[in-house]
């Protein structure tokens, strides 16, 4: 199977910090990894995606300075929450993808982030 | 806007039971998909159907994608406690993009 993980699993930090995330593919290379946001008893929903070697695109309503994403590697993307408030506490899932279009996404196991 | 919604959103059930959940869509897609997440983790793929009217089953999960591609729903035949979990469905939109309902939250109580 195809393994994705994220690091931290759990984060709490003080309102105005910076948070970084990342998510890593660990046994198949990802040509595009997705971000996506789920609030409590909400669906997931898609912040950006994120091509290997260039910049991501970003939803429609996602602050792109606020959520800063760098996919560096073919397995590896990280998200950093800038100037982090109360409001941006939610659950944070990776998912990515071997090939493209329509191929199978791998989600990771979440971060949790909790803003104080 | 929210593309599929899920019903019911929340369904408890005595061990045994049978319950069908439903994902629907005025929205047509080229395949749907299936995901079981449990609190805390990641969603994790149960299964995709590609053609109307597709019937696949998953030991005593049976889904069906219906005859327009709008709709799907999810079987579970003598549900067990391990069945309990959130179970979402997606369909891919626009530039292959992943688009998810709120979930069916299933408990199955022993």
């Amino acid at each position: 199977g195809a393994v994705v993980s994220q690091h931290p699993s759990r984060v709490i930090c003080k309102s105005g910090t910076s948070v970084k995330i990342e998510c890593r593919s660990l046994d198949f290379q990802a040509t595009t990894m997705f971000w996506y946001r789920q609030f409590p008893k909400q669906s997931l929903m898609l912040m950006a995606t994120s091509n290997e070697g260039s910049k991501a695109t970003y939803e429609q309503g996602v602050e792109k300075d606020k959520f800063l994403i760098n996919h560096a590697s073919l397995t590896l993307s990280t998200l950093t929450v800038t100037s982090a408030h109360p409001e941006d506490s939610s659950f944070y899932i990776c998912s990515a993808r071997k090939g493209r279009g329509t191929d199978t996404q791998y989600f990771g196991p979440g971060t949790r982030l909790t803003v104080l | 806007t929210q593309l599929l919604e899920q019903s019911p959103q929340f369904l408890s059930i005595q061990e045994g039971e049978n319950l069908t959940v439903y994902c629907n869509s005025s929205s047509v897609f080229s395949s749907l998909q299936w995901y079981r997440q449990e609190p805390g983790e990641g969603p994790v793929l149960l299964v995709t159907v590609v053609t109307g009217g597709e019937v696949k089953k998953l030991k005593r999960l049976t889904f069906q994608f219906g005859d327009a591609r709008k709709d799907s729903s999810l079987h579970i035949t003598a549900a067990q406690p391990g069945d309990t979990g959130l179970y979402l469905c997606a369909g891919f939109y626009g530039n292959n993009r992943l688009a998810f309902g709120k979930g069916n939250q299933v408990v199955v109580i022993p």
